[in-house]
């Protein structure tokens, strides 16, 4: 079994801040990482994804997360923020084995403010 | 890119009727589907795994007689919640997994039983 913590439920940030929300995990398993971001009144979007290699990933929208695994930790960043980054992210956990069995984070809430 | 689609978007019933949800993948084959429950300002979580041609596997807690679930192509599942009451009502999301082992979402849908 995993778990997911993410750290913030709501995190308040000025427009062209940078901004970072923490993701924890705990699994008994190996497990892919994830980061999703839904929009008010829209499906979950995929933003960036952890599978091997590269402990860095990065989003095309700016966005990029570092797997950490001695501190199992996936946090993710941006270093300049837009308004449009208003949403809701949720950090996810599947284990490898039974790929596409999410266990989401409770998600946090990035409101940017001009 | 890949798209799961839902129908419908949203839904409003009395109590005691049932519903059916449909989930489809438009463009690619899907033999695993999942569905995902979102209450509000909370996060998803797992439902059931929808294998295409056999029984779903329901997640601890979730009652296989209240939440049917029919994987009859590899482009559809359905979820049928029977006899629906007010503490059914919740955002409803299901999820493809590509032969390409990538997941996409669908856009929900909204439940609200009167």
């Amino acid at each position: 079994a995993q778990s997911v913590t993410q750290l913030d439920s709501q995190v308040p940030v000025f427009e062209e801040a940078p901004v970072e929300l923490r993701c924890n995990y705990s699994s008994s398993v190996s497990v892919y990482l994830f980061w999703y971001v839904q929009y008010p009144n829209q499906g979950l979007q995929l933003l960036l994804k952890y599978l091997s290699g590269s402990t860095l990933v990065e989003s095309i929208n700016g966005f990029e997360a570092e797997f950490n695994k001695s501190q199992t930790s996936f946090h993710l960043r941006k270093p300049s923020v837009h308004i449009s980054d208003t949403a809701e992210y949720f950090c996810a956990a599947s284990p490898t084995d039974s790929w596409g069995k999410f266990q989401f984070g409770a998600g946090t809430q990035v409101v940017v403010t001009p | 890119g890949a798209v799961v689609s839902q129908h419908p978007s949203w839904v409003i019933c009395k109590s005691g009727t049932s519903v059916k949800i449909e989930c489809r993948s438009l463009d690619f084959q899907a033999t695993t589907m999942f569905w995902y429950r979102q209450f509000p300002k909370q996060s998803l979580m797992l439902m059931a795994t929808s294998n295409e041609g056999s029984k779903a596997t329901y997640e601890q807690g979730v009652e296989k007689d209240k939440f049917l679930i029919n994987h009859a192509s590899l482009t559809l599942s359905t979820l049928t919640v029977t006899s629906a009451h007010p503490e059914d009502s919740s955002f409803y999301i299901c999820s493809a997994r590509t032969p390409q082992e990538t997941q996409y979402f669908g856009p929900g849908t909204r439940l609200l039983v009167l």
